[in-house]
């Protein structure tokens, strides 16, 4: 099993560009989840999905678009880059729908994206 | 939503040394998790607790409810434990994960 696999590893954006990040599990997991990993903040949810189907948003969602496009698929998108969105984004994948805080969390290896 | 404070935030040890790594957190959780981030970025959930005491290896977590407080223990510490270790409620969004800001733990041989 490969786990959680995200693509790609590095991306380098101009303001303004925008771009998918893609994540993928095969775990048969429920939930998914983004989030972002910036200098001295430590990481924060952007957005989840507890189900097929189902997104909802993070502590910071602003500038992003996700799709759960089947339970194994949950896609990050960025539809204009902004220098602000410079930062390491990582996928993760847990057992449960609702209550998957409370499920260990498995983690893709993550993306790093710099926005000029 | 759920506030995450680790100390220390910066920890050089030497080889063999008994580490400590401390959390607290301000609202009641059912849950805490702590994670281990590798100096080449990849993020393993170390444990998941909920009451008392998880051991693996050389690693063991524990956990006081009524104090809001973990803390992550390592014994024989060995070089190839550096590493950021991440602390974690749930509260981030309803579902998600708050985290703390890690510990960047350095074990010199």
């Amino acid at each position: 099993n490969a786990g959680v696999t995200q693509t790609p590893k590095f991306q380098v954006l101009k303001t303004g560009q925008s771009m998918t990040l893609q994540c993928a599990q095969d775990m048969n997991h429920n939930s998914m989840y983004w989030y972002r990993q910036d200098p001295g903040m430590g990481l924060r949810l952007i957005y989840y999905s507890a189900s097929e189907g189902t997104t909802d948003k993070g502590e910071v969602p602003n500038g992003y678009n996700v799709s759960r496009l089947n339970k194994r698929e949950f896609s990050l998108r960025l539809e204009s880059a902004a220098p602000s969105q410079t930062s390491v984004y990582f996928c993760a994948s847990s057992e449960r729908g609702l209550a998957g805080a409370t499920d260990t969390q498995y983690f893709g290896p993550g993306t790093r994206l710099t926005v000029l | 939503k759920n506030e995450v404070e680790q100390s220390p935030q910066n920890l050089t040890a030497q080889e063999g040394e008994f580490i400590t790594i401390n959390c607290s957190y301000s609202v009641g959780i059912s849950a805490l998790h702590w994670l281990q981030q590798h100096p080449g970025g990849g993020i393993v959930s170390l444990f998941m607790l909920s009451s008392g005491k998880k051991k693996h290896g050389r690693l063991i977590a524990t956990i006081n409810i009524q104090e809001k407080h973990s803390s992550l223990h390592i014994t024989a510490s060995h070089p190839r434990d550096s590493a950021v270790y991440i602390c974690a409620v749930p509260g981030g969004g309803a579902d998600g994960l708050t985290f703390g800001k890690g510990t960047h733990l350095i074990i010199q041989p």
